[in-house]
């Protein structure tokens, strides 16, 4: 069974910094593009970010509102995702969401984990 | 950027009724276009993708059409669960982007 689950979450003060996992099983994630969406509350889905695969040579790309600041990495060995959230800005508060993507002509997030809140507020 | 204009954003419904969400996008997209479900508190769920197909478990009464810039998500007979918030999103161009997103409730 395909299963993500992200941690890391919690309250941070305008200018720092948090770390997000997003935890992957079931499934071979080196083979996945993976996506960060996230969900200030109240507010629609806005697309953050993403990681290709393997094949892709890992590489990234950022939305504009959090490019420069944000870091998406990946270490299929220990099938996880991740988030470096720096400058955090209190804009950025939200329920951040990893993604599984799939490919091809059939390009869509076919699994997604629960989420985690972050608050960003002095 | 790509955007996506979703209509109506909130709509009120009665079971049984036949429901349609439309999705334009500013320039062509193809058919790369997904439907989600979400309800409160939970992650997005895929109904539709490339446009029309109905994802795996996902119950016939949802049905995907369009290409190009303009997409439409029905349900054929609405159902009391289906009470949620519908997004659409294109996979053309980067960045991604995401539908306002359409309210559906059951009156």
């Amino acid at each position: 069974e395909v299963q993500l689950v992200e941690s890391g979450g919690g309250l941070v003060q305008p200018g720092g910094s948090l770390r997000l996992s997003c935890a992957a099983s079931g499934f071979t994630l080196s083979d996945h593009y993976m996506d960060w969406v996230r969900q200030a509350p109240g507010k629609g889905l806005e697309w953050i970010g993403r990681i290709a695969n393997k094949v892709n040579s890992y590489n990234t790309e950022y939305a504009a509102s959090v490019k420069g600041r944000f870091t998406i990495s990946r270490d299929d060995s220990k099938n996880s995702l991740y988030l470096q959230m720096d400058s955090l800005k209190t804009e950025d508060t939200a329920v951040y969401y990893c993604a599984r993507r799939l490919g091809g002509t059939n390009r869509y997030n076919d699994y997604w984990g629960q989420g985690t809140l972050v608050t960003v507020s002095s | 950027d790509i955007q996506l204009t979703q209509s109506p954003s909130f709509l009120s419904a009665s079971v049984g009724d036949r429901v349609t969400i439309t999705c334009r996008a500013s320039q062509g997209i193809s058919s790369y276009l997904a439907w989600y479900q979400q309800k409160p508190g939970k992650a997005p769920k895929c109904l539709i993708y490339a446009a029309s197909t109905l994802q795996s478990g996902v119950p016939s009464r949802f049905s995907g059409s369009g290409s190009g810039t303009e997409f439409t998500l029905t349900i054929s007979s609405l159902q009391p669960e289906d009470s949620a918030t519908y997004y659409c999103q294109q996979f053309n161009n980067l960045p991604l982007t995401f539908g306002g997103g359409t309210k559906v409730e059951i009156k």
